[in-house]
């Protein structure tokens, strides 16, 4: 297993275009995160799988962006009618939650996306 | 909500131990602790993590006192390479947190 692998690793896209982000995580993690960061900033959660299930979803976060994880496997992330302010790095991470353990997120390099 | 305060930045030299404290305040009890380092255009790569005492892995140690308002990551000899941001990170299976603003730690030849 190589990690988690995010793509594409960079999207250039023009506002009002939508867009849509591709997660693979390591494959015996069950969760599933998308986070957001800009420059200069900490990651800034957005979402998270349990396996296939939603299970939280940031009330900061856009009804322009949805996110699925379709057979608790890679997840997608889109974002409709994109605005500049959506320019930031998308992360992807993954992790193992089980009963009385946590192991920390994986996270992938990230989708750098640019709305001009 | 719990959050976390760290100092903007810090500047070593290599070869020196740099300590880098994360206060917490309002941790829950069933937060772990959690450090991560960032490089440039790459995902936060996770450290160590913790919950009460002290931990230490090939890497770093990670030192909670017993009230676990805060934390200090510890990491001994710097090298260049270590030239990161440093976050501090509280998890809880229950509430997803967003990472504070991390330190940017400037190690220096």
């Amino acid at each position: 297993d190589t990690g988690v692998s995010q793509n594409p690793r960079h999207k250039i896209t023009k506002r009002g275009q939508n867009v849509t982000f591709r997660c693979d995580p390591i494959s015996e993690h069950n969760r599933l995160y998308w986070y957001r960061q800009t420059l200069g900033q900490g990651p800034e959660f957005l979402t998270y799988f349990q396996n296939e299930a939603q299970l939280e979803k940031s009330r900061l976060l856009s009804d322009r962006f949805s996110a699925e994880r379709p057979k608790g496997s890679f997840s997608t992330l889109e974002i409709q009618r994109t605005e500049q302010g959506d320019s930031a790095m998308y992360l992807c991470a993954s992790s193992l939650a089980q009963a009385g353990g946590y192991y920390g997120y994986t996270f992938g390099s990230g989708t750098r996306l640019t709305v001009v | 909500l719990a959050k976390t305060t760290q100092p903007i930045s810090m500047d070593s030299y290599e070869g020196q131990e740099v300590n880098i404290t994360c206060s917490h305040n309002n941790i829950a009890t069933n937060d772990y602790i959690t450090w991560y380092q960032q490089f440039p255009s790459q995902g936060p790569r996770f450290i160590i993590q913790g919950y009460k005492t002290k931990v230490t892995n090939e890497v770093a140690s990670l030192f909670i006192p017993a009230d676990r308002k805060s934390s200090t990551l510890s990491l001994p000899r710097v090298s260049l390479s270590d030239t990161a941001v440093y976050y501090c990170h509280l998890y809880n299976a229950g509430n997803m947190l967003t990472f504070g603003g991390g330190t940017r730690l400037m190690v220096k030849p």
